[in-house]
């Protein structure tokens, strides 16, 4: 059974134009992380909720915002996407942030044309 | 330098073979370290974690931590086909209280048959 699922696997959009990637799951942890993955590089962290307390990445662009409105669910926003921004988006999972492992959902590949 | 740094390989190995994946990191704080395997297209898969000095087995797999050196590796025995992957070490940051990983670019495996 999945437990951490993001929703589109795959997405396009064009340049310039707003995109909503989705993560949702079903073990109620209590955290929630956004990584960005470029090809042949480590995910890269862009911000977290504990619970409803957002915490951003010093070097997050503010192009990307992030939304979570109950424990299950969680978005990223993408604002104006540039050619850059085409990356696997990784959602993570974990009940606590200091000593708890982290579980990945399946990622969304996203294409900017 | 960066904070966790892995060989990026490829690393080749015949099938049966134990292969050994070495990982070190820069924060002498760091409490928590992660293997995670990544297939290409895919989310990364938690393989193990180990936080105490030492060996720690599950399977094919040990995890070897040396705090006082700074790194971690991880040891495949009787390596498969199927064990050819990307993997990244993860590191928790020592400072703080936000669970934060810090990954390695990943080291590419092939085991050849």
């Amino acid at each position: 059974d999945a437990m951490v699922i993001q929703n589109p696997r795959y997405q396009v959009t064009q340049f310039g134009k707003p995109v909503t990637l989705s993560c949702s799951q079903t073990l109620n942890h209590n955290v929630m992380y956004w990584y960005q993955q470029k090809s042949s590089q480590a995910p890269k962290l862009l911000f977290h909720y504990y619970d409803k307390d957002f915490n951003n990445e010093a070097d997050t662009p503010d192009n990307f915002q992030s939304r979570r409105p109950n424990t299950s669910f969680c978005f990223l926003d993408i604002r104006s996407p540039g050619l850059g921004d085409a990356a696997m988006y990784l959602c993570a999972t974990s009940r606590d942030r200091a000593t708890d492992t982290q579980y990945f959902g399946p990622g969304t590949r996203l294409t900017v044309l | 330098q960066k904070e966790v740094e892995q060989n990026s390989g490829p690393l080749s190995v015949p099938e049966g073979a134990i292969a050994s994946l070495n990982c070190t990191y820069s924060d002498r704080g760091s409490q928590s370290f992660f293997w995670y395997r990544q297939y290409s297209g895919k989310s990364p898969e938690l393989i193990m974690f180990i936080y105490s000095n030492g060996d720690k087995e599950d399977g094919r797999f040990t995890a070897q931590l040396n705090k006082a050196s700074q790194y971690v590796s991880l040891l495949i025995r009787d390596s498969q086909p199927s064990d050819s992957a990307t993997y990244l070490c993860a590191v928790r940051s020592g400072s703080g209280n936000t669970g934060k990983l810090i990954f390695g670019q990943g080291t590419t495996l092939q085991v050849k048959p």
